[in-house]
């Protein structure tokens, strides 16, 4: 069973434009959760969906944004980037029902997002 | 305002002697706690779980304990090996799942 592919792995953007980072779960899984990771911060959940609906958001402002497509593919978009948003982005797939199988996630390699 | 906090962020530990990750918490409504695995350019890695109604739980050479009434997670590495050097995030799973900062363990022979 492939694993959760993220693309594109590196990206460097300049302050004020926008990026839009793409994530392919598992297959049969229908949670994916984005999570960005800075150095000391640990990962900061973004937001989660699931069925094509966002299930959860986390404590980023609207530029940060996402969706779901049916085939269960999810992508995150960022709008008028800061030199803040520098990180690495990863996704995470689940099969999001109850319990383990929503807090078993399976991430990707990351997104390397470098804004100058 | 942190929920989870990992004070440690390194630890050095000798090949096959014990390693103890720690980890405090500080909402009492969690329902599984958890630890999670990194090597560098990987994605986390999903090791052990423990349920809020348990105290430990097992799964080979690791072990993660529960104290509810100190809110505090521990995971216990015996013996620790070369390839357990990584980083480790515990984390806390409500509606979402919120993870510490993160600690690298370091495993010297």
């Amino acid at each position: 069973k492939a694993g959760v592919t993220q693309t594109p792995r590196y990206l460097i953007k300049t302050r004020g434009q926008q990026v839009t980072l793409s994530c392919s779960p598992i297959s049969g899984h229908r949670s994916v959760s984005w999570y960005q990771q800075t150095p000391g911060q640990g990962l900061q959940f973004l937001f989660e969906y699931f069925s094509e609906t966002q299930r959860n958001k986390g404590n980023f402002p609207g530029r940060f944004s996402g969706r779901q497509f049916s085939n269960s593919r999810s992508e995150m978009n960022v709008s008028t980037l800061e030199l803040g948003d520098s990180a690495l982005y990863l996704c995470a797939s689940s099969l999001g029902g109850a319990g383990r199988e929503s807090y078993e996630q399976y991430f990707g390699p990351g997104t390397r997002l470098t804004v100058t | 305002d942190q929920q989870v906090k990992q004070n440690s962020p390194s630890l050095s530990v000798q090949e096959g002697r014990i390693s103890i990750l720690n980890c405090d918490y500080t909402n009492s409504m969690f329902d599984y706690f958890l630890w999670y695995k990194k090597y560098p350019a990987e994605g986390p890695t999903f090791l052990i779980s423990i349920s809020s109604i348990k105290d430990k739980n097992e799964d080979g050479r690791f072990t993660v304990f529960l104290n509810k009434s100190a809110k505090h997670l521990s995971l216990h590495i015996v013996p620790s090996q070369p390839g357990d050097s990584a980083v480790y995030f515990c984390a806390v799973s409500a509606s979402k799942i919120i993870f510490g900062s993160g600690t690298r363990l370091s495993i010297r022979p």
